[in-house]
């Protein structure tokens, strides 16, 4: 079973600019949640989706959003990129994300830079 | 709210030396327990994991046991190999908050030949 594939791998953007990224879960998944990685803050909770709805949201402004498609795959989408926004984008997926006993799987991760 | 705490790194050992990184978690309910590792420009990859208290949760020679009574799921190892030098994420999953994982601020672990 392939895993959880992100697209692209790498980004350079400039401020103002905005980018989109994209997350192709486990066949079968169909919860995905994204999380930005970066050395000061560590592992921060963006978003999750579910059956196309949003159904959890971290502390982030509105310039972070995201949808899900019916397929189950995901994207996000970052508006008038600032410099802090440089990180590593990670995606993640599991079957329902309703037991506790449910395991995330990662992608790879979008690493973005913004000059 | 739910929360977890991990040692700080970076931690460096020589090769076949004894490793544990240290988690508590603070949290309501039953959360499951997860340990992840991540190698250089990668993402995380799931290690083990347990999902109800006194379970252990073993895999490739690292094994973390589920203690309620400490709220603690630290991470050993008996003999370390080069190949075992990443960051290291305890995580938990809460009982109420759907799909929600917290993560630690992981734990960085150098292993010299």
């Amino acid at each position: 079973k392939a895993g959880v594939t992100q697209t692209p791998r790498y980004l350079i953007k400039t401020r103002g600019q905005q980018v989109t990224l994209s997350c192709s879960p486990i066949s079968g998944h169909r919860s995905v949640s994204w999380y930005q990685q970066t050395p000061g803050q560590g592992l921060q909770f963006l978003f999750e989706y579910f059956s196309e709805t949003q159904r959890n949201k971290g502390n982030f402004p509105g310039r972070f959003s995201g949808r899900q498609f019916s397929n189950s795959r995901s994207e996000m989408n970052v508006s008038t990129l600032e410099l802090g926004d440089s990180a590593l984008y990670l995606c993640a997926s599991s079957l329902e994300g309703g037991g506790t006993q449910e395991t995330q799987y990662f992608g790879p991760g979008t690493r973005l830079l913004v000059l | 709210g739910d929360s977890v705490t991990q040692m700080e790194g970076p931690v460096t050992l020589s090769e076949e030396a004894f490793l544990t990184i240290n988690c508590t978690y603070t949290a309501t309910g039953y959360p499951s327990l997860f340990w992840y590792v991540q190698y250089p420009g990668e993402g995380l990859q799931l290690l083990l994991k347990a999902t109800k208290a006194d379970d252990k949760g073993s895999n490739k020679g690292f094994e973390a046991t589920y203690r309620k009574e400490t709220t603690s799921f630290h991470l050993e190892k008996g003999s370390v190999q080069v190949s075992d030098s990443a960051v290291y994420f305890c995580a938990l999953k809460g009982t109420y908050n759907f799909n929600k994982f917290y993560f630690g601020s992981g734990t960085k672990l150098n292993v010299k030949p």
